[in-house]
């Protein structure tokens, strides 16, 4: 079954870190790039970051350029995002999501929540 | 960065009516780089279509897209039941935006 499926969210003090991970199952993940899209009731969808399919170029929305790191593990076919430098305006619900030569996104998780709040 | 704007902010409509969305964009979005996707409460964004007017694989013939340069529309030509749901589109052509949303809802 092609899917993506996202764990590690929770909720976090402002100022400290969490990891969040995306597994995928179904699909040769070492041949696409991948992106973290989040989604709050206020902003909207937003675009947090990508990596490419190698892992060796990483790109970052400039709210979390600087604390927010896109890294994956082709042998383990898993996805990650350290978040540090936590904020409240972070609070969201984080998606992975499939990409491809153009950033559409034709394959999504079901999200994990992350919430930061003291 | 490119700012998306949809219109209306929520369409009450019928099944078996058309529906027609609209997405505008504060500067010409490159090579038609826009897509559209379908979001039900408690799931993940589904893609529709991406380059304007390129239906996703599986998605039905009555969704269409079209639009070029600062204006692009969503069009179902039938609404279904399963269509009511909330549409957003996307620009990648200047990284990544999307619009607010525009509601479906059953009139």
């Amino acid at each position: 079954q092609v899917q993506l499926v996202e764990s590690g969210g929770g909720v976090v003090q402002p100022g400290r870190s969490l990891r969040l991970s995306c597994s995928a199952s179904g699909f040769t993940f070492s041949t696409y790039a991948i992106h973290w899209v989040r989604q709050t009731p206020g902003k909207g969808l937003e675009w947090v970051a990508v990596i490419s399919s190698d892992g060796y170029n990483e790109y970052y929305a400039g709210s979390v350029k600087g604390r927010f790191t896109i890294s994956r593990d082709n042998s383990k076919n898993t996805l990650y995002l350290q978040m540090n430098s936590l904020r409240a305006e972070d609070t969201a619900l984080y998606y992975c999501a499939r990409g491809g030569t153009w950033w559409y996104f034709d394959l999504w998780g079901r999200g994990t929540l992350v919430t930061v709040s003291s | 960065e490119i700012v998306l704007t949809q219109s209306p902010g929520t369409l009450s409509l019928s099944p078996g009516e058309r529906a027609t969305l609209s997405c505008r964009a504060s500067q010409s979005v490159t090579s038609s780089s826009l897509a559209w996707y379908q979001q039900k409460p408690g799931q993940a964004p589904r893609l529709l279509i991406y380059g304007a007017s390129t239906r996703a694989t599986g998605i039905p013939v009555r969704f269409s897209g079209s639009g070029s340069g600062t204006d692009f529309t969503l069009t179902i030509s039938r609404l279904e039941p399963e269509d009511f749901a909330v549409y957003y589109c996307q620009q990648y052509g200047s990284s990544v935006t999307f619009g607010p949303g525009t509601k479906v809802d059953i009139k």
